[in-house]
C-alpha cells in the first residue's frame, strides 16, 4: 500500500540553528502534502499546505518565514524550522493524498535545547 | 476550520467493549476517520467512513455515524491491553485534503 515516510524520526538541535524534516511519498505521487504539528497531550494542528511547484499555503498564526516549506517534486516536501527555539519543540507530521484516502508519515520529534 | 470534539479519557477492563465518541460540525459531504496513536509513534489509520454511510464494521472495530446529530463513534470489541493508545477522530471535507482533528481520546485498558 501507499506509504509516506518522514526523516529524521528524532532530532535534537541547538537553539538558534535550523533543522530540516523531509516527507516522502514512497510509491505514489502527491501534488499536495500537509504539515501538522502536535504539542504534548494535544491534538494535531494543520500548519500549512504544501503544493508541488508553488508556494505553500499557511494556516493563520503560522509564521511562514520561520517554517519554510518546499515541495520541489511530486514525492518530496520539506519543512525547515529556522532559528529554532525551545518552544518549537514538538511532534511534526506530514500527510499526502493517495487515491481516496490520506496517508500520514511516522512523524518527527524535534527537541530544541 | 471545522470543530471536532471528543472526550479526553476512557478506561475499560480487558475483554470489555470500548466506545469512543466524536462530534463534528461540517454539514457537507465528508469523510470521517479514526486514527490510533501509540506513545512516541505516528498515526495509524484504523478505519474511515463516508458521510452517506451509517455503519462500517472491520473485525473488532465498528463505526457508527449519526448524520442528523453529526455524531461518530468507534466501538472496539473485546478490548485488549494493546489497544491502549490515543484515538483521534478526524473530518475531511469531500473536496479538500485537509484534516480537522479532535483532541484525541486516551483509552486505558486495565488487565
Amino acid at each position: 500500500g501507499a506509504v509516506v515516510s518522514q526523516h529524521p524520526s528524532w532530532v535534537i538541535c541547538k537553539s538558534g540553528t535550523s533543522v530540516k524534516i523531509e516527507c516522502r511519498s514512497l510509491d505514489f505521487q502527491a501534488t499536495t502534502m500537509f504539515w501538522y504539528r502536535q504539542f504534548p497531550k494535544q491534538s494535531l494542528m494543520l500548519m500549512a499546505t504544501s503544493n508541488e511547484g508553488s508556494k505553500a499555503t499557511y494556516e493563520q498564526g503560522v509564521e511562514k518565514d520561520k517554517f519554510l516549506i518546499n515541495h520541489a517534486s511530486l514525492t518530496l516536501s520539506t519543512l525547515t524550522v529556522t532559528s529554532a527555539h525551545p518552544e518549537d519543540s514538538s511532534f511534526y507530521i506530514c500527510s499526502a493524498s493517495g487515491g481516496n484516502t490520506i496517508y500520514f508519515g511516522e512523524g518527527s520529534w524535534l527537541t530544541v535545547v | 476550520g471545522e470543530d471536532v470534539e471528543q472526550s479526553l479519557f476512557l478506561s475499560v477492563r480487558e475483554g470489555d467493549s470500548s466506545v469512543i465518541n466524536c462530534t463534528y460540525t461540517d454539514s457537507s459531504s465528508t469523510y470521517l476517520y479514526w486514527y490510533k496513536q501509540e506513545p512516541g509513534a505516528g498515526l495509524q489509520l484504523l478505519t474511515y467512513i463516508f458521510s452517506n454511510m451509517d455503519m462500517k464494521q472491520d473485525q473488532r472495530l465498528t463505526v457508527l455515524l449519526n448524520k442528523k446529530d453529526k455524531h461518530l463513534s468507534l466501538r472496539i470489541a473485546d478490548t485488549q491491553t494493546g489497544d491502549s493508545a490515543i484515538y483521534f477522530c478526524a473530518e475531511r471535507p469531500y473536496n479538500f485534503n485537509k484534516f480537522y482533528f479532535g483532541s484525541g481520546t486516551k483509552l486505558n485498558v486495565k488487565p
